[in-house]
């Protein structure tokens, strides 16, 4: 079973409506990371946190993605609205520090109808 | 910015059959390479990494690769197979220092059968 912990782990929702992901990454990993894994596809950042802070979020679809980790722990990626595109595995993942190997959740798998 | 390339999409395999699972990457800078595994809904488990040292690098699940800088390649060998490998093979790539993305590849799926 994964160390780091997801929430939930499947999710089907119609579009035009939010839905949010909740991860636990593991105690005392500084680092966390949110991934989305289209079928057939590598996981693709969307962002990265230090601690609370962002330190990438290239890749992230502001306009509608939304993450936060407001302490520093625990972490909330929230999609408003939902689009028929978003339908992917979003995974969680934590690291020690930056320059160490990732933990990676079991993921939500996210339909959207 | 770093690119990897898994150049078999699927490789199937007999029972205690040797595999070979191919990875090129492209980078202007040096790199850490990685490979991962991931089981049907589940997330992706570390196999092994290469940082620096012994281009043959050891993971676990019997699995081992070999860092070829001049080939700019990190293939993922394993001399016999079990039913229970059966499962989607990420390689993975990031430059050594700051904030470095890890980028992954498109996946090779192992299928094996008795």
């Amino acid at each position: 079973e994964a160390e780091v912990a997801q929430s939930p782990r499947y999710k089907i929702t119609e579009k035009s409506q939010a839905v949010a992901f909740w991860c636990d990454p593991i105690s005392g990993h500084a680092t966390l990371y949110w991934y989305r894994q289209i079928l057939g596809q590598g996981p693709e950042l969307l962002v990265q946190f230090q601690d609370e802070s962002v330190v990438d979020d290239s890749q992230l679809p502001k306009d509608r993605f939304s993450a936060e980790r407001l302490k520093g722990v625990d972490s909330t990626l929230k999609i408003q609205p939902a689009e028929l595109g978003d339908s992917a595995m979003y995974l969680c993942a934590s690291s020690f520090t930056n320059n160490q190997p990732q933990h990676f959740g079991d993921g939500t798998r996210l339909s959207i109808l | 910015a770093q690119s990897v390339t898994q150049l078999d999409s699927q490789v199937p395999v007999f029972e205690e059959a040797p595999v070979e699972l191919r990875c090129n990457y492209s980078s202007s800078v040096s790199v850490y390479l990685f490979w991962y595994v991931q089981y049907p809904n589940q997330g992706l488990q570390l196999l092994l990494k290469y940082l620096s040292g012994s281009t043959l690098v050891k993971g676990i699940n019997g699995f081992e690769a070999e860092f070829n800088k001049s080939q700019t390649s990190f293939h993922l060998r394993k001399p016999s197979v079990h039913i229970s490998d059966t499962a989607e093979y990420f390689c993975a790539v990031r430059a050594p220092s700051g904030y470095s993305t890890l980028t992954f590849g498109k996946g090779t799926m192992l299928l094996v059968s008795p």
